[in-house]
């Protein structure tokens, strides 16, 4: 299998607070994990790419002192969103790729973050 | 030009029929494609996968790749209404930025009615 978690599923925090989102794969090992965002009726946008113990790679637009991306281990990666605002209310959604295995990502559930 | 394309849909077909579902990528040194389902609300699930050009079945899933038309298409026979759901293309490669990443279509929003 390839089962990949997120914690917490939801989450509603005020405005100018910090959100941590955990990213797991359960049941195997991943050097790269992403983190993607998706907003009502839109589809996926990758935020950046998340390699165990090396720095983030952001895509252009994405803040990355915003979103602090953390790979510590070959199973857990974590997305903080920093002094949160409503329009980051969004589905955060990571992926995971098997280590050594092909290109496949495997999806966590997704994370809903409502700021108010 | 966007990089994975899909016609947003929504694509209607009857309990039974086939539903065909295309995409066209723009980077013609892409080497892996992917077709996920999304029920709406919840996160994509990997239900196909294509490396070489031709057919790969899977139970009621086809999937076609034609590289050299920059084309991948997904072929769902028998359609249930379970399967109604968005359908996202995505395409792996080296694109801008000199790494490889998935790059998602769209997606196609499928309703197979009763």
């Amino acid at each position: 299998g390839a089962v990949v978690s997120q914690h917490p599923s939801w989450v509603i925090c005020k405005s100018g607070t910090s959100v941590k989102i955990e990213c797991r794969s359960l049941d195997f090992q991943a050097t790269t994990m992403f983190w993607y965002r998706q907003f009502p009726k839109q589809s996926l946008m990758l935020m950046a790419t998340s390699n165990e113990g090396s720095k983030a790679t952001y895509e252009q637009g994405v803040e990355k002192d915003k979103f602090l991306i953390n790979h510590a281990s070959l199973t857990l990666s974590t997305l903080t969103v920093t002094s949160a605002h409503p329009e980051d209310s969004s589905f955060y959604i990571c992926s995971a790729i098997k280590t050594g295995g092909s290109y496949e990502q495997y999806f966590g559930p997704g994370t809903r973050l409502t700021v108010t | 030009q966007k990089e994975v394309e899909q016609n947003s849909g929504p694509l209607s077909v009857p309990e039974g029929a086939i539903a065909s579902l295309n995409c066209t990528y723009s980077d013609r040194v892409s080497q892996s494609f992917f077709w996920y389902r999304q029920y709406s609300g919840k996160s994509p699930e990997l239900i196909m996968s294509i490396y070489s050009n031709g057919d790969k079945e899977d139970g009621r899933f086809t999937a076609q790749l034609n590289k050299a038309s920059q084309y991948v298409s997904l072929l769902i026979r028998d359609s249930q209404p379970s399967d109604s759901a968005t359908y996202l293309c995505a395409v792996n490669g080296l694109w801008a930025g000199g790494y490889n990443k998935l790059i998602f279509g769209a997606g196609t929003r499928l309703a197979v009615h009763p």
